[in-house]
């Protein structure tokens, strides 16, 4: 299998822009996480989905970030309108347990809003 | 209060040389799982070893070792005759039952092998 997918690898756009993440997990995985990473906040846990179902949104910082996992291969996070501050580097990870598991990273999406 | 302590920000190490990377965890929950994670430069987080509360048995992985220890929480890592490509960000992890085992992250040590 080829891991879990992110596009883009990076993207740097200016404040107010719409961003628009995706994932792509590894097949047969029922879990897909979204994390943001930040020097000064560490790995944050965003929301988490089961069987495309999400689980726990209470990370998701505010009303202008969004996910969605329409089907078991494809999720997206989004950011509108962006902010200086969303500058992180944000991770999709998927697993087939919860975390009881072992969670396999994708190599993340490096977002710099200016 | 943290519920992840990992003292060490970063460590400097010559190659060859052993080096430990300290892990102190709190919790009440009787069954929890314990993880480190490696983060090397290239960026993605690769799982390394996952421990659960009930098996104390220290692991050993090539040149990786574990020392969970229940007495102290503490779920130590070893890295014997570092290498080079041993140089990464370090996390430790706990996942609690109480809490629906969500993962609850260290601040990472960032592990530096000179050659």
């Amino acid at each position: 299998d080829a891991g879990v997918i992110q596009s883009p690898r990076h993207e740097v756009t200016e404040m107010g822009q719409e961003v628009t993440l995706r994932c792509k997990p590894i097949s047969g995985h029922d879990y897909l996480f979204w994390y943001r990473q930040t020097m000064m906040r560490g790995l944050e846990l965003l929301i988490y989905f089961n069987n495309n179902v999400p689980i726990d949104d209470s990370g998701m910082p505010e009303d202008r970030f969004s996910a969605k996992m329409p089907n078991a291969s494809f999720s997206t996070l989004k950011i509108q309108p962006s902010e200086p501050r969303d500058s992180a580097v944000y991770f999709c990870a998927s697993s087939l347990e919860t975390n009881t598991g072992e969670l396999f990273f994708g190599e993340g999406s490096r977002l710099t809003v200016l | 209060a943290q519920k992840v302590t990992q003292a060490q920000t970063e460590i400097s190490v010559v190659e060859k040389e052993d080096v430990t990377l300290d892990c102190v965890y709190e919790t009440r929950d009787t069954t929890y799982y314990l993880f480190w994670y490696k983060q090397p430069p290239s960026g993605e987080l690769v799982f390394l070893i996952r421990r659960n509360s009930f098996d104390e048995q220290n692991e050993i992985s090539g040149r990786y070792s574990w020392n969970f220890q229940k007495s102290t929480s503490s779920f130590n890592f070893t890295i014997t005759a570092s290498q080079v490509v041993d140089s990464a960000v370090y996390f430790c992890a706990l996942s609690e039952a109480d809490s629906n085992y969500q993962l609850i992250w260290g601040a990472g040590t960032k592990l530096i092998i000179k050659p």
